[in-house]
């Protein structure tokens, strides 16, 4: 059983830029959520995918946007880049069914 | 509005003795809590949950417990292992939202250190 995996591991923007950062779920898992954790902070939710559509937002603006594929990966697409931005993306998957969410290692986003 | 409060930023402890993280919560619509744990460079470790229903979970050396009228929960560990050390997530979810994974609303974290 694979876990969740995320790529790139670490990525250096410079503000204003766009960046894609992407997720592979555990096998077996059809639900996708993604989080944003500044320094010191604990993760914040940003938005769920389930079968391809958005599940659910959390307080992040527009340029903050997602993608599910039939195979349940999952991109997050951020437009606009702030130096704000800069924080670990985590990605964690889920079945519907299930209590936990398994997560990936994380990409360490840094805006310059 | 923070929603979800872990109070200690860190926390040291004698290997074999016991560690006790605490959580405090204040949204009632809250019904399902979880713990995680982080090591540096990795993605948090889910470790144990609880269910408002209950008032205690216990797995191997983790325990968990709910005090739903003071909105609080709190982790022992007994006992601590060097390995341990980590910094220690309490997340928390509204089942009514959508499902028991969703949107989970998680504290700063405590770092727990345990010393050998």
């Amino acid at each position: 059983e694979t876990g969740v995996t995320q790529s790139p591991t670490h990525l250096i923007k410079t503000r204003g830029q766009q960046v894609t950062l992407r997720c592979s779920s555990q096998s077996g898992h059809n639900t996708v959520s993604w989080y944003q954790q500044a320094l010191g902070q604990g993760p914040q939710f940003i938005f769920q995918y389930y079968r391809e559509e958005e599940n659910g937002r959390g307080n992040f603006p527009p340029r903050f946007s997602g993608l599910q594929f039939p195979n349940y990966s999952s991109e997050l697409n951020v437009n606009a880049l702030e130096l704000d931005d800069s924080a670990l993306y985590l990605c964690a998957s889920s079945s519907q069914t299930s209590t936990e969410a398994f997560f990936g290692q994380g990409t360490r986003l840094t805006v310059v | 509005d923070q929603q979800v409060k872990q109070n200690s930023p860190s926390l040291s402890v004698q290997e074999g003795r016991i560690s006790i993280l605490n959580c405090d919560y204040t949204n009632s619509m809250f019904d399902y809590f979880l713990w995680y744990k982080k090591y540096p460079a990795e993605g948090p470790t889910f470790l144990i949950s609880i269910s408002s229903i209950k008032d205690k979970n216990e797995d191997g050396r983790f325990t968990v417990f709910l005090n739903k009228s003071a909105k609080h929960l709190s982790l022992h560990i007994v006992p601590s292992q060097p390995g341990d050390t980590a910094v220690y997530f309490c997340a928390a979810s509204a089942t009514l939202s959508g499902g028991s994974n969703y949107k989970l609303t998680f504290g700063k974290g405590t770092l727990l250190t345990v010393n050998p």
